[in-house]
């Protein structure tokens, strides 16, 4: 089955410093990688995703990039903000399956300081 | 719409004893999933519904079990509750035209 790591496990970067994190993935066949944000007490939320078709996406403040050769995407965030502290997920599925079952990665706790 | 929404928001149950975590959609969505989150561990997948009468195991299935009679409802039962499934657990659901999943807010559960 896939198999999703996430770097770094947690991050503290100055606001309106820019915040990298990386997910490897290592199914070949997953076509689709969306990330979330979690905060504290709740539910996570899809915040960007990335089709295999694509090697970046940008909305705003927050981009994607994907690089299928490596098996590798990662979260960019510029201009950080208080409101963007967080955990965030990685997530890989393979689109088409009956089920789109995602994996995820173990979530990175960012830390935006004032 | 409410979106998603779960019941209890947390629960104390001791060793050996049953309950039952409810999750509602208000939204049509076919599919809906059931994860557990443990510190540091992401969310890991338990049982996954992709329409009303249709259910399959996930990653985690063991001690749990699903049923889907509708299309707004996919309750957990947790039978002989153990230590190992303390835990956040959350309902998600997602419609046919799209991958985006909607998560309801968790139910926190400590088994001891």
């Amino acid at each position: 089955g896939e198999n999703v790591e996430q770097h770094p496990s947690t991050l503290s970067v100055q606001e309106g410093d820019s915040a990298v994190i990386k997910c490897t993935y290592s199914d070949s066949a997953s076509n689709y990688f969306p990330w979330y944000k979690q905060e504290l007490g709740k539910g996570p939320q899809l915040i960007i995703d990335i089709r295999s078709n694509v090697g970046e996406k940008k909305d705003q403040r927050i981009a994607v990039t994907l690089n299928k050769t490596a098996k590798h995407f990662s979260l960019h965030i510029t201009e950080t903000q208080p409101e963007d502290s967080a955990v965030y997920f990685c997530a890989a599925s393979a689109i088409g399956g009956s089920a789109r079952q995602l994996t995820f990665g173990s979530g990175t706790q960012l830390t935006v300081l004032p | 719409n409410a979106g998603v929404t779960q019941t209890p928001k947390f629960r104390i149950l001791k060793i050996g004893q049953s309950m039952t975590l409810q999750c509602t959609q208000d939204m049509n969505h076919n599919y809906m999933y059931w994860y557990r989150q443990d510190p540091g561990m992401g969310l890991k997948l338990i049982y996954y519904s992709v329409g009303a009468g249709i259910t399959d195991k996930g990653e985690v299935p063991n001690g749990y079990n699903v049923s889907r009679s509708t299309t707004e409802d996919f309750p957990l039962r947790l039978e002989l509750a153990a230590p190992s499934q303390t835990s956040v657990y959350f309902c998600a659901s997602s419609p046919p035209t799209d991958y985006e999943q909607y998560f309801g807010p968790g139910t926190r559960l400590t088994v001891t």
